[in-house]
């Protein structure tokens, strides 16, 4: 059991918009601590698709955003594609346990 | 072009060590902090630990903590886990990963290796 939360799975339809949340506590999101965001397609290695909470890395479309509010922080994506479907794994430091990710959340293109 | 490559995955006995290297190359290895991160079968991500950019700083999980030993060669460009008294729940594909900075905490993994898969078994 993470100390950071994600739904198990989400879903959408193509074109559409679908948020991933990462839920934490004040001794890791809470706390101030950056937010990163990682996608994993089936049988490779995980892929960084966003940094310090809201920053996109070369390459990566602009239909992935992300933001972060109190305890808590989501990733967007927009006008959705087949190829998005993958896990999507939250990571953020917390004072107690040093590195941490989400469960992870699987997402479905309908 | 960055590149990361783990090796010495295989199959080992509950108790016994294993020792994982990752090469890189394709920039100034001494320059960034490095980790590792596991994935169980089936399973999602696990940080496991990191090592600053100059090896000063150390940090683990605590799930490994006392048994794995991380550690990097300058010289040869390549990092490193010691992992000893291995326990079946140790089976995972382990991960070396870049990270964007030097030390301190994350700012990302922007760099990842292809994955050495680990089985603890009798």
């Amino acid at each position: 059991q993470s100390v950071l939360t994600q739904p198990p799975s989400v879903s959408g339809a193509p074109g559409q918009r679908v948020t991933i949340s990462c839920t934490g506590s004040s001794s890791n999101i809470g706390a101030g601590y950056d937010v990163h965001w990682y996608q994993q397609l089936p049988g490779t290695a995980p892929k960084l698709l966003i940094y310090n909470n809201n920053n996109r890395p070369s390459g990566v479309p602009d239909r992935f955003s992300a933001s972060k509010s109190g305890t808590s922080a989501s990733l967007a994506i927009s006008g959705l594609q087949a190829e998005d479907e993958a896990d999507y794994y939250c990571q953020s430091y917390d004072s107690s346990l040093s590195e941490v990710f989400g469960g992870g959340t699987k997402l479905t293109v309908l | 072009q960055v590149q990361l490559v783990e090796s010495g995955g295989g199959v080992v006995q509950p108790g016994r060590s294993l020792r994982l290297s990752c090469a890189a190359s394709g920039f100034t290895f001494r320059s960034y902090a490095m980790h590792w991160v596991r994935q169980a079968p089936g399973k999602g991500l696990e940080w496991v630990a990191v090592i600053s950019y100059d090896g000063s700083d150390k940090q683990y999980a605590d799930s490994v903590k006392g048994r794995f030993t991380i550690s990097r060669d300058k010289s040869k460009n390549t990092l490193y886990v010691e992992m000893n008294s291995l326990r079946p729940e140790d089976t995972a594909v382990y991960y070396c990963a870049r990270d964007r900075g030097g030390s301190g905490r994350s700012d990302g993994m922007d760099y990842w290796g292809q994955g050495t898969l680990v089985t603890v078994s009798s």
